[in-house]
Order: C-alpha cells, then sequence, then structure tokens
C-alpha cells in the first residue's frame, strides 16, 4: 500500500497570500495524483488530478506540480473560500488506492 | 447535469446490517465504475470499494472485506452498499463518487450519507 503523507498539517495564513501545501508518497506514483479540496460538510471537490491539471472550472490560483514521490499545490493568492481541508490522493498502484492525511488552510 | 445521491444511512447497533445507495442521474450510469469513499469524524478520507462498470470487477479495502458488498443496478441508475456485522469504527460518512474513465479520479461525488455504529 502506498501511503501519502501531507504537510503541513494546518496552514494559518492570510488572504492574499500564497499558500504551498506537499504530498509525498511513500513510493513513486508516476504523476497520478490528484487534490482534493473539501469545506466542512460538503464532499469533496477535485482540484487538480494527473499531478498538474486542474479540473473544469478551478481557478488559475490553484496549480499542482510535481512527479515520483513529491507533489505540490500552490494557491497563489487565498481568497476567503480558498479556507478549507486539502487532500492528495495516488490512485497509481490500486487497490487500495489511498489518501493523504490532510492539510488544513486556516485564516491567520 | 451529474448528480449522485447517496442515502440509507442512520444509526444501527454494534454487529448490526445497513443498505447504503447511490442514485444516479445526468449521465450514462452504465459507462461508468463507482466507488465508496468514507470519512470517520473529524479523519480524512479512506476509499472503501470499487465497482467496475459492468459489475464484474470489484475491490474492497481489507478491514470491510467479508462484511460489505458493494454492488449496482444499471437498469435502475443506482449503486449499493450492503454493509454487515457493522462495527463502532464504521462510522463515518459514506460517500459514493464516480469513476474518471482513464485516470480514476473523483470528479463527482454524491452529498455523503451518516452510518452511526453504537448502542
Amino acid at each position: 500500500e502506498i501511503v501519502l503523507t501531507q504537510s503541513p498539517a494546518t496552514l494559518s495564513l492570510s488572504p492574499g497570500e500564497r499558500a504551498t501545501l506537499s504530498c509525498r508518497t511513500s513510493q513513486s506514483v508516476s504523476s497520478y495524483l490528484a487534490w482534493y479540496q473539501q469545506k466542512p460538510g460538503q464532499a469533496p471537490r477535485l482540484l487538480i488530478y494527473d499531478a498538474s491539471n486542474r479540473a473544469t472550472g478551478i481557478p488559475v490560483r490553484f496549480s499542482g506540480s510535481g512527479s515520483g514521490t513529491d507533489f505540490t499545490l500552490t494557491i497563489s493568492s487565498l481568497e476567503p473560500e480558498d479556507f478549507a481541508v486539502y487532500y492528495c490522493q495516488q490512485r497509481y498502484n490500486w487497490p487500495p488506492e489511498t489518501f493523504g492525511q490532510g492539510t488544513k488552510v486556516e485564516v491567520k | 447535469e451529474v448528480q449522485l445521491v447517496d442515502s440509507g444511512g442512520g444509526l444501527v447497533q454494534p454487529g448490526g446490517s445497513l443498505r447504503l445507495s447511490c442514485a444516479a442521474s445526468g449521465f450514462t450510469f452504465s459507462s461508468y465504475s463507482m466507488s465508496w469513499v468514507r470519512q470517520a469524524p473529524g479523519k480524512g478520507l479512506e476509499w472503501v470499494s470499487y465497482i467496475s462498470s459492468s459489475g464484474s470487477t470489484i475491490y474492497y479495502t481489507d478491514s470491510v472485506k467479508g462484511r460489505f458488498t458493494i454492488s449496482r443496478d444499471n437498469a435502475k441508475n443506482s449503486l449499493y452498499l450492503q454493509m454487515n456485522s457493522l462495527r463502532a469504527e464504521d462510522t463515518a460518512v459514506y460517500y459514493c463518487a464516480r469513476v474518471s474513465g482513464s485516470s480514476g479520479y473523483y470528479f463527482f461525488w454524491g452529498q455523503g450519507t451518516l452510518v452511526t455504529v453504537s448502542s
């Protein structure tokens, strides 16, 4: 089973600041990695797939990069609606497909 | 518009059973694989089970093997999760999700249904 480790657990930032979230995998997943955003009481929403492709309707301030075992989700300038929990997911070697434990982006 | 509506959750005693349903609309259900993903209170996401478009390929996470059964009825555009021998650690919000055609990511999710296992 591939383990995904996200860091930091919590990111405290102000609106307008840049957010950089990390996801490391226990073995290479090539570029088969996705990022999801989840707000309280809501289902997750897919932001980025295949490491760097934005899903339909996702603002350009969200970008993904990386391959192999190290991946990054960047939010260039935080909007109020971006404060949420973010999860990475690998679908390279499954089952089981696995998720990271999440990074909470909170208002500083 | 793609819609997935989860239902069937509730309070059940340890050892009990529950059947979750996911009603799909807005797309050709029979063409897509589907999964169940759960989230325990205050915790992260955990994949539970997968079923291919025809139902011929099925996978489960180890902790539910032998207790949960995923199925689908393509004529009714519905996905199911039969959960038996429920444990306290199965308490979670259960989401159905549509698997994208090639890469397998979850572009569409149900709203979730809460399963609480407690005496």
